[in-house]
């Protein structure tokens, strides 16, 4: 199992807003910042949080990023259909001395 | 435009090997660290291994430690994985990342290749 640990799935309806969270420990949230990454089915990963909440170029406002101790959350305000995808949450862990990544949360828009 | 495209996937025995590589074009690739991520049948995504921006440090992942090997030829701008030992279990997709940064450890992978598909089986 991963070391970063999401919530397999999560869902909502065009307009809402819904919340991804990840959970680690102190070598890996707690000791560097997190980035999240958004997989559209059958494509690579994107980038679309980094420094816990920071949005790179082009990506919209309505995705946002926190982090709180060794829990980190994804935040996507006013659904689209388009936000349909695998979410990933990913930092270094300085005890296992690599990059490591949540499961992944399939997000559904109903 | 920022690009990465990998090649050298295919179909292998278990105990064989492969060599996967990466061509990086439309940015300063000697300024920033690589990374090698895979991701399995219908599974999450998985850090493979990364290296700094002369080539002179390098990271594994435990499940592939002693087996792969990650280096870069600056000149040519491209990164290479060789694996070998091949195992079932590293049967998945292989993606080339580019980092936002020179050193591994500050972990922000901000562009990703369309990746190459590595399957081992008898």
């Amino acid at each position: 199992q991963s070391v970063l640990t999401q919530s397999p799935s999560a869902s909502g309806t065009p307009g809402q807003s819904v919340t991804i969270s990840c959970s680690g420990g102190s070598s890996n949230i707690g000791s560097n910042t997190v980035s999240w990454y958004q997989q559209l089915p059958g494509t690579a990963p994107k980038l679309l949080i980094y420094f816990d909440d920071q949005r790179p170029s082009g990506v919209p406002a309505r995705f946002s990023g926190s982090k709180s101790g060794t829990s980190a959350s994804l935040a996507i305000s006013r659904l689209q259909s388009e936000d349909e995808a695998d979410y990933y949450c990913a930092t270094w862990d300085d005890g296992l001395k690599g990059g490591v990544f949540g499961g992944g949360t399939k997000l559904t828009v109903l | 435009e920022v690009q990465l495209v990998e090649s050298g996937g295919g179909l292998v025995q278990p105990g064989g090997s492969l060599r996967l590589s990466c061509s990086a074009s439309g940015f300063i690739f000697t300024s920033y660290a690589m990374y090698w991520v895979r991701q399995a049948p219908g599974k999450g995504l998985e850090y493979v291994s990364g290296i700094n921006t002369n080539g002179g440090r390098t990271n594994y992942a435990d499940s592939v430690k002693g087996r792969f090997s990650i280096s870069r030829d600056n000149s040519k701008t491209t990164l290479s994985l060789q694996m070998s030992s091949l195992r079932v279990e590293d049967t998945a997709i292989y993606y080339c990342v580019k980092s936002q940064f020179g050193e591994y450890y500050y972990y922000v992978l901000d562009v990703w290749g369309r990746g190459t598909t590595v399957t081992v089986s008898s």
